[in-house]
């Protein structure tokens, strides 16, 4: 049964960089049609996607958070991560990682999802 | 930037049917799939390409779309399936609703 960990940074300074990465267990990020995304939950909001990658395809980003965020592969550990510069309070949020079904894949969904990582954004 | 509207909450005693919608503009050609969050855990994927029900949920969870507007219908409402649930489908990007309360008392 495929399983994702999310790990990483959980309090962070303004303008600092957020990172954390997400352990694949049960399957490879290798896999065709899938992609491995990250989304964020802000308190009380709902889910935003920050963008996702393809082992052949390249990662695909939210427009509005793209100047930001690197999303990479690390084959070796069946590892993915998530990189996000310079942050502010509004980066406040639950962030999980997820399998999505293909890449740009218009009927596509998002499961199964990691557990949640609460990052806070605070001096 | 595309929106899905989804009604803040909805209440059922247990046993009735719960209705949960989602509404955007040009939803006709889109695939809706369907999450639900219980509180202090991740979303689950409940319903997938509108009406697909994977292995281990419920039959009595469902899912359709007329027009504009993907229905997300539970029948014999359990205090179980108290809940957070968005509705998601694809613009540029994948986007979510702002999601819907089930109480269920």
């Amino acid at each position: 049964q495929l399983q994702l960990q999310e790990s990483g940074s959980r309090l962070i300074k303004p303008s600092q960089t957020l990172s954390l990465t997400c352990s694949v267990s049960g399957g490879s990020i290798s896999a065709d049609f899938t992609s491995w995304s990250w989304i964020r939950q802000p308190p009380g909001k709902t889910l935003e996607f920050i963008g996702y990658i393809h082992h052949t395809r390249g990662p695909h980003y939210n427009p509005s958070l793209e100047s930001r965020v690197t999303i990479s592969l690390d084959r070796s550990r069946n590892q993915f991560s998530l990189i996000l510069k310079s942050v502010t309070a509004a980066d406040t949020a639950v962030y999980y990682c997820a399998k999505a079904s293909g890449f740009l894949d218009t009927s596509g969904h998002f499961d199964p999802w990691g557990q949640g990582s609460q990052v806070t954004v605070s001096s | 930037s595309y929106e899905l509207i989804q009604s803040p909450s909805v209440s059922v005693s247990p046993g009735q049917t719960a209705t949960i919608t989602c509404s955007g503009d040009d939803l006709t050609g889109q695939s809706i799939s369907w999450y639900q969050q219980k509180p202090g855990q991740s979303p689950v994927m409940v319903i997938s390409r509108t009406s697909n029900r994977p292995s281990g949920i419920p039959e009595r969870i469902s899912g359709s779309k007329s027009g504009n507007t993907a229905t997300l219908t539970i029948t014999g409402t359990q205090v179980m399936d108290e809940a957070d649930f968005f509705c998601a489908t694809w613009d540029i990007i994948p986007v979510f609703g702002g999601g819907t309360r089930l109480t269920v008392l």
